[in-house]
């Protein structure tokens, strides 16, 4: 079963531009986690949040989470064709168990 | 380092036959976790060990799938008989024990096309 729910279920922008995607969730987690997942290939772990953070940078990544919503964020700035991919969030709910969610595709022109 | 290795990496059989991955996860990494992955769908766990102990199984269809991981190392899942509704992405990860962080490394995955 799919805890999560990425929104939107695609994205296509240009080269430059930022890339918003967000996720929802059901129940009451430990942390947040993002994972990209570039074509026929296995999913890479980009970020982190833990349930008592409210934000968390890394590089060109920017994630919130919003508990009391059960929402999470994931903000790409100036975007590369290199991030093209699917992007995928995962709740650990206390479990040492991921659930991960539908994935948003982006597509990234040049 | 070397990341999570997989084999094969990509397969394919006649239903009703049997077929097995095989997963080597990252060195010193002692919980491993063999996921399915659907077109379109994010990862979904079929069972997880820590060391060679499945410590959750509760999503792997115990009919016709299997898995081990002898002497805590390695892993091997198995299908027997895989069925046309077994065609997806099997994707093992890795992880080591780390109170707050359970960050997974992922293989590039085995995809099962069963005709």
């Amino acid at each position: 079963s799919q805890q999560g729910e990425e929104d939107p279920q695609a994205l296509s922008i240009q080269e430059g531009e930022n890339a918003t995607m967000n996720c929802s969730y059901k129940t009451s987690i430990n942390n947040l986690q993002w994972y990209r997942q570039n074509s026929g290939r296995g999913l890479v772990h980009l970020i982190l949040i833990r349930s008592n953070e409210r934000e968390k940078h890394s590089g060109r990544l920017r994630v919130t989470l919003d508990t009391s919503k059960k929402s999470s964020s994931l903000l790409i700035t100036a975007s590369r064709a290199a991030d093209t991919a699917s992007y995928f969030c995962a709740t650990d709910a206390r479990t040492d168990k991921l659930i991960f969610g539908t994935g948003t595709r982006l597509q990234v022109f040049p | 380092e070397a990341g999570v290795v997989q084999s094969p990496r990509y397969k394919i059989i006649e239903k009703k036959q049997p077929v097995a991955f095989w997963c080597n996860p990252i060195s010193g990494h002692n919980t491993l976790y063999w996921y399915l992955q659907n077109l379109g769908q994010g990862p979904e766990l079929l069972i997880r060990y820590e060391n060679e102990e499945a410590v959750d199984d509760s999503q792997l269809p115990k009919d016709r799938f299997s898995a081990e991981r002898l002497k805590g190392v390695d892993s091997t899942l198995k299908i027997q008989p895989a069925e046309l509704g077994d065609s997806a992405v099997y994707l093992c990860a890795s992880s080591s024990r780390g109170i707050g962080n359970n960050e997974q490394f992922f293989g590039p995955g085995t995809r099962l096309t069963v005709l």
